[in-house]
């Protein structure tokens, strides 16, 4: 079945980089997109970014200048880095599939940017 | 970008109620928006795909209709399992939007 799991550290300190990893299982990347979302707490979706399947990216453009999305197909992963953090990046960051809606989501994985 | 608002922020229902969520889009989407439901701390679940097309393992209590600008949301008959945040996301084009949500909550 179709799985994704979020992983990283939970706490990141001001001005550093954050490094998410998105493992997926039941599909290739080769064949479908992943996202990212985060989610700050007690608010909204908000969409990162897309890699493809064709290994091509989108992100949003709030977020384009310190965003990088990347994938290792072989290891079934995918990779979100994003530098400059700061307090307003505290939030849940999730992977989803991409596809007709995104109906396969990981758990997500709450990050605190604090000192 | 498309913005998507999404009325009313919150409403107040008592279970056995049926409802309407709304969503309008800035601009023209044809059909593509997605409906997702959100319980607390947990990751969101798509409803509805393409405005009206049901997903598997849905309750059919759960639909959708519109096209263009305008979408609706409507659950017949709210259950307890029911009350939970609700949110349209579009995919006409990038970037992907969320609308800010609808929390249905117990009258």
């Amino acid at each position: 079945q179709v799985q994704l799991k979020e992983s990283g550290p939970g706490l990141v300190q001001p001005s550093q980089t954050l490094s998410l990893t998105c493992t997926v299982s039941g599909f290739s990347l080769s064949s479908y997109g992943v996202i990212w979302v985060r989610q700050p707490p007690g608010k909204g979706l908000e969409w990162m970014g897309v890699i493809w399947g064709n290994g091509n990216t989108n992100y949003n453009s709030a977020l384009k200048s310190r965003l990088s999305i990347s994938r290792d197909t072989s290891k079934s992963q995918v990779y979100l880095k994003m530098n400059s953090l700061q307090t307003e990046d505290t939030a849940t960051y999730y992977c989803a599939r991409a596809g007709s809606g995104f109906a396969y989501w990981g758990q997500g994985t709450l990050v605190t940017v604090s000192s | 970008d498309i913005v998507l608002t999404q009325s009313p922020a919150t409403l107040s229902v008592t279970p056995g109620e049926s409802v309407s969520l709304s969503c309008r889009a800035s601009q023209g989407i044809s059909t593509s928006i997605h409906w997702y439901q959100q319980k607390s701390n947990e990751s969101p679940r798509l409803l509805i795909k393409f405005a009206s097309q049901s997903i598997s393992g849905i309750p059919s209590r759960f639909s959708g209709s519109g096209s263009g600008t305008d979408f609706t949301l409507s659950i017949n008959r709210v259950e307890s399992e029911d009350f939970s945040v609700y949110y349209c996301q579009q995919s006409y084009s990038l970037p992907l939007t969320f609308g800010s949500g609808t929390k249905l909550e117990i009258k």
